[in-house]
């Protein structure tokens, strides 16, 4: 079974901090993605990229960041937190082509 | 703007009826869609996909129809358990991204 593997379910931080998401996948995947999801605004891509050390914006990149050292793990980094980016967080993978992607358990993220 | 996954927010069914769960799209170059369910607690799953070049697709209790002529996409669950509440989002995948809507929240009625 393909596992997507976020490093933590919660999470609380203060604002100001830099925050970092971890997420790892084990199919050898090319493709990786972040999403954050809100209620009544569905997923909404923040960054993805199809190989390492390449990024590219999604619909939502601002005030986040990401990093892809090794393939199979691709790293959402929140510069300085904000209330405004309380969310839940999804990490996604999937191979070349049009294909599903397989999702991890997500990081819920709360900044006080 | 473009855009996928325009879903009615809610939807509420009888144990034992038919659910059917619709998303609309709008760009017409979209060439691949799936539809996930999301559980309480937990990420999106895979249920089932459709390319343009099907009208239809069947899987275990599922099926999806797509419209292209006028961009819509239909998810229906027959037989409706309680086990299917959930929160149903419909995706486009193109150019290696998927674009979601807001989703549909099943909720199964005793």
């Amino acid at each position: 079974d393909v596992k997507v593997t976020q490093s933590s379910r919660y999470l609380v931080k203060r604002t100001g901090e830099k925050v970092f998401l971890e997420c790892v996948q084990d199919m050898d995947h090319e493709n990786m993605f972040w999403y954050r999801q809100d209620p009544g605004l569905g997923l909404r891509l923040i960054y993805f990229s199809y190989d390492v050390k390449m990024k590219e914006k999604g619909d939502i990149p601002e005030g986040y960041s990401v990093s892809r050292e090794k393939k199979e793990r691709f790293s959402l980094i929140l510069e300085s937190a904000s209330t405004n980016q309380t969310s839940m967080y999804l990490c996604a993978s999937s191979p070349p082509g049009d294909t599903e992607a397989f999702f991890g358990q997500g990081t819920r993220l709360t900044v006080v | 703007g473009e855009s996928v996954g325009l879903h009615l927010p809610t939807l509420s069914v009888q144990e034992g009826d038919n659910s059917i769960i619709n998303c609309a799209y709008s760009n017409s170059a979209s060439d691949y869609f799936i539809w996930y369910k999301q559980e309480s607690g937990k990420g999106p799953q895979f249920i089932i996909d459709i390319r343009s070049n099907m009208d239809k697709r069947q899987g275990q209790r599922v099926t999806v129809l797509l419209n292209k002529t006028v961009k819509h996409l239909s998810l229906q669950i027959a037989a409706t358990q309680p086990g299917d509440s959930a929160v149903y989002f419909c995706a486009e995948n193109r150019a290696r991204q998927l674009t979601f809507g807001s989703g549909t929240q099943l909720t199964v009625l005793p």
